[in-house]
């Protein structure tokens, strides 16, 4: 199995930072990445699929980048609504595997 | 606007089967390019893909669980359905489902999940 790493586990940051998140794949996985988010007591939310493609709906302020086994998620300006946790997943080998979260606070 | 639920008992006894179905609401379970996933977190914990079903009946399941893992799906009644049999106390969790989309961008396909329920807590418990 892939094994997903994010850093860091958690993150402290205030509203109008520009806030990044890592994941790493224990092997080279393309660009076969996405990025949910999840509020406290809801489902995940996909943001960001394809490592870099921002799924419909979502503000621009979130972004993606990377490929191989390094990915970077960014919120370029941290607003008080993005309080969550992130997750990535990597779908280039089954079974599908997500990192273990990163938790946004606001400072 | 598809949506999904997730429904079945909140609690079940150890080493008996659980039993969730997700019903599909907005469209038909059986177009498009779609994937129906079951995903697992228990409190305070990540995420864990369980497995998969196309609507052929095709189906991938995590190895750690796929011994005890069935995945079907009635798409007269545009539901799928989780079986885990032999629970214990480990198996105790929110269960999600969610729609596995494929897409391409002619060179390659990629997948995500687009489309959550909101999820179901099962306790397995005495």
């Amino acid at each position: 199995d892939i094994q997903m790493t994010q850093s860091p586990s958690s993150l402290s940051a205030s509203v109008g930072d520009r806030v990044t998140i890592t994941c790493q794949a224990s092997q080279d996985i393309s660009n076969y990445l996405n990025w949910y988010q999840q509020k406290p007591g809801k489902a995940p939310k996909l943001l960001i699929y394809d490592a870099s493609n921002l799924e419909t709906g979502v503000p621009s302020r979130f972004s993606g980048s990377g490929s191989g086994t390094d990915f970077t998620f960014t919120i370029s300006s941290l607003q008080p609504e993005d309080i969550a946790t992130y997750y990535c997943q990597q779908y280039d080998n089954l079974p599908y595997s997500f990192g273990q979260g990163t938790k946004l606070e606001i400072k | 606007q598809v949506q999904l639920q997730e429904s079945g008992p909140g609690l079940v006894k150890p080493s008996q089967t659980l039993s969730l179905t997700c019903t599909v609401s907005g469209g038909s379970i059986s177009s498009g390019s779609y994937y129906w996933s079951w995903i697992r977190q228990p409190a305070g914990k990540g995420l864990e893909w369980i497995g998969r079903i196309y609507t052929s009946g095709s189906t991938n399941y995590n190895p750690s669980l796929k011994s005890r893992v069935t995945i079907s799906v009635d798409t007269s009644k545009n539901q799928f359905s989780l079986k885990l049999s032999s629970v214990t106390a480990a198996d105790t969790a929110v269960y999600y489902c969610a729609r596995d989309k494929v897409d391409s961008n002619y060179t390659y396909y990629y997948y995500y999940m687009d489309v959550w329920g909101k999820g179901t807590t099962v306790t397995v418990s005495s």
